[in-house]
């Protein structure tokens, strides 16, 4: 199947820090990317679509000036933590959709953001 | 809205031993229904999916999912578990024509030897 590349794999910040998570598809070019958030234990959580050349689309509540996503070409889409803090420590995962048939999404193996 | 219930948090299993993992979704019309497995620190892996047509599906590492439309459940099964399948697994659904998965709270799947 086709490959989905995050970097950094993990991140420690101070708080009040932003930090910059990279989702890259690797082998086509993906019109759509999807950024997740996931606690411990719990399920994945969408945070926002993301459309090559638009403005991304944010799930309610998700605060958009918190969570800058930008998705400047057909294989990179990033998502920015603004002034983090440590509530925002979570596990992140994009994901991304090759257009097609069955519209299947191809899950990157995510970051570990900590923020202290 | 989509809803999937994952009723049971943790499933313990003995290697060898067949596994049936629950899941109940809520949608008003025909679903596009997931399994995913996710590995520790890992990102998802799609194991199986259910878009129309047959309603058993097969899927890779010897799992099936089979489609209850009249109990709304889509229950993930494994005729005989191996100490690698231990992961956590994760029922989505999505609306017919989005395709965007909204995900239950998963089960976490323990093997012992």
């Amino acid at each position: 199947g086709a490959v989905v590349s995050q970097h950094p794999s993990r991140v420690i910040c101070k708080s009040g820090t932003s930090v910059k998570i990279e989702c890259r598809s690797l082998d086509f070019q993906a019109t759509t990317m999807f950024w997740y958030r996931q606690f411990p234990k719990q399920s994945l959580m969408l945070m926002a679509t993301s459309n090559e050349g638009s403005k991304a689309t944010y799930e309610q509540g998700v605060e958009k000036d918190k969570f800058l996503i930008n998705h400047a070409s057909l294989t990179l889409s990033t998502l920015t933590v603004t002034s983090a803090h440590p509530e925002d420590s979570s596990f992140y995962i994009c994901s991304a959709r090759e257009p097609g048939t069955t519209n299947e999404q191809f899950f990157g193996p995510g970051t570990r953001l900590t923020v202290l | 809205a989509q809803s999937v219930t994952q009723p049971d948090i943790h499933i313990t299993v003995s290697e060898g031993a067949s596994l049936e993992l629950r899941c109940n979704y809520s949608y008003g019309a025909t679903p596009y229904l997931f399994w995913y497995v996710q590995s520790p620190g890992q990102g998802l892996q799609l194991l199986l999916k259910y878009f129309s047509g047959d309603t058993l599906v097969q899927g890779i590492k010897g799992f099936e999912a089979e489609f209850k439309r009249s109990q709304s459940s889509f229950n993930l099964r494994k005729p005989s578990v191996h100490w690698s399948d231990a992961a956590e697994y994760f029922c989505a659904v999505a609306a017919g024509g989005s395709y965007i998965p909204t995900f239950g709270r998963g089960t976490s799947l323990i093997v012992h030897p």
